[in-house]
């Protein structure tokens, strides 16, 4: 799996838009880069997945840089209950994921 | 996304007693499964990785006599504490593979007295 690296904390304002950054410089061509996020005391929920192109689904939008060498997850309107550690992996899905020690995003009311 | 469920979600056992924990991918099969444990206030580390048919591959440091896995069915896998001692109080979290990536169970809290 491609090193990340990730802010340790953020916060945010309920109902603002909250910009995740990642840093995946090490990330091969054909690795994906993964969100999860962790609620405390529960697994890790699956957010959002990416290669090269930005996604976006019910949850949030993935921004990827051209060269591939950082990424952004943004949640658009957050709300309490999205406060959370999320990570960011690079790697293949269908293979083991190596968490690092992701973002504690904290969500203001 | 697809669903993996835990059980139990929760234990508490006595030193020296062996603590069994199923992982069961509910609507897709995996042939792949992985078990991860979480230390308070650490991020998951990843045990083993668990092979329908065929024997786990564990992580390095990770006893395989202590920490039995079985993969017997496409949906079924188990992580058996053996002899546990309270150095093995964790979370406990089982992941399963299917065409789009990994899901997560909901863990499963262990305490041993």
């Amino acid at each position: 799996d491609a090193k990340t690296t990730q802010p340790p904390s953020m916060d945010c304002a309920e109902g603002r838009a909250a910009n995740l950054p990642c840093n995946h410089s090490t990330i091969s061509g054909n690795e994906y880069v993964y969100w999860y996020r962790q609620i405390h005391s529960q697994g890790p929920q699956y957010i959002i997945h990416g290669l090269k192109n930005n996604e976006t689904n019910e949850m949030a939008s993935l921004i990827i840089t051209e060269d591939r060498k950082s990424s952004t997850l943004i949640l658009p309107h957050a709300t309490l209950r999205d406060t959370a550690v999320y990570y960011c992996i690079g790697g293949f899905g269908n293979e083991k994921l190596t968490f690092g020690t992701g973002t504690r995003l904290t969500i203001i009311p | 996304g697809a669903v993996v469920s835990q059980h139990p979600s929760r234990v508490i056992c006595k030193s020296g007693t062996s603590v069994k924990i199923e992982c069961r991918s509910l609507d897709f099969q995996a042939t792949t499964m992985f078990w991860y444990r979480q230390f308070p206030k650490q991020s998951l580390m990843l045990m083993a990785t668990s092979n329908e048919g065929s024997k786990a591959t564990y992580e390095q440091g990770v006893e395989k006599d202590k920490f039995l896995i079985n993969h017997a069915s496409l949906t079924l896998s188990t992580l058996t504490v053996t002899s546990a001692h309270p150095e093995d109080s964790s979370f406990y979290i089982c992941s399963a593979r299917d065409s789009v990536g990994q899901f997560f169970g909901p863990g499963t809290r262990l305490t041993v007295l």
